[in-house]
């Protein structure tokens, strides 16, 4: 069966560190590939998406993901994370039967 | 454009009950996903709906159903309610149903069942 799995279900950094969050997936074919953000009290959004072309994508708020076809991975990066990066982190999979499969998450917390 | 509305945004239930739940695609989406979210276990994916047809289904008993109207609003429904049903259940729109499109979600409906 198709699985996606986060590495982390929590992380806590300071204000400046490096974020790295692990993502990797099951699945053969193709995929498209997304991480969702949840802040506290609001609705999950896009934070960026693979479909195809450039391994290397960049989202919204400075955070940036790369696709390794060969690892199934596809992690989530931010060099310098901020108070207000604070959220619940989801990692998903769209595959070929178009159904879309999240990861467990991976709680943020960043302290000031 | 509107977002993906959904209604009730809270739901106090009993066990036994029954509950059903709403939601309003972006315009023009015409297919509809929902999934339970609850915590440590992410969101479930518990079905999807294209053109009042559903098409892909998750491994949640068949207390739990829905169904899709010409308009594509979205209703689900779970009858003989059990505490653990207890949950934020969302609802996503897209445009289509392929690979290469985003879903879009709505704010949730938070069920508790008492």
């Amino acid at each position: 069966a198709q699985s996606v799995s986060q590495h982390n279900h929590h992380v806590i950094l300071s204000e400046a560190a490096s974020l790295e969050l692990g993502c990797n997936y099951s699945y053969g074919g193709t995929v498209n590939l997304f991480w969702y953000v949840q802040y506290p009290g609001q609705h999950l959004q896009l934070l960026l998406k693979y479909f195809s072309g450039d391994p290397l994508v960049k989202g919204i708020k400075g955070f940036e993901a790369e696709f390794i076809k060969s690892k199934f991975s596809f992690n989530l990066r931010k060099p310098s994370v901020q108070w207000s990066d604070t959220a619940e982190y989801f990692c998903a999979v769209k595959t070929g039967g178009f159904k879309t499969i999240f990861g467990a998450g991976t709680r943020l917390f960043v302290k000031a | 454009k509107a977002g993906v509305t959904q209604t009730p945004r809270y739901l106090i239930k009993t066990r036994g009950q029954q509950v059903t739940l709403s939601c309003s695609p972006i315009s023009g989406h015409r297919s509809v996903s929902w999934y339970q979210q609850t915590p440590g276990q992410g969101l479930q994916f518990l079905f999807e709906y294209f053109s009042e047809t559903q098409r892909n289904k998750g491994n949640f008993p068949g207390r739990f159903s829905g169904r899709q109207f010409s308009n594509s609003r979205s209703e689900m429904n779970v009858s003989t309610l059990e505490l653990g049903d207890s949950a934020l259940y969302l609802c996503a729109s897209l445009p289509g149903l392929g690979l290469g499109e985003t879903q879009y979600f709505g704010p949730g409906t938070r069920l508790l069942v008492l």
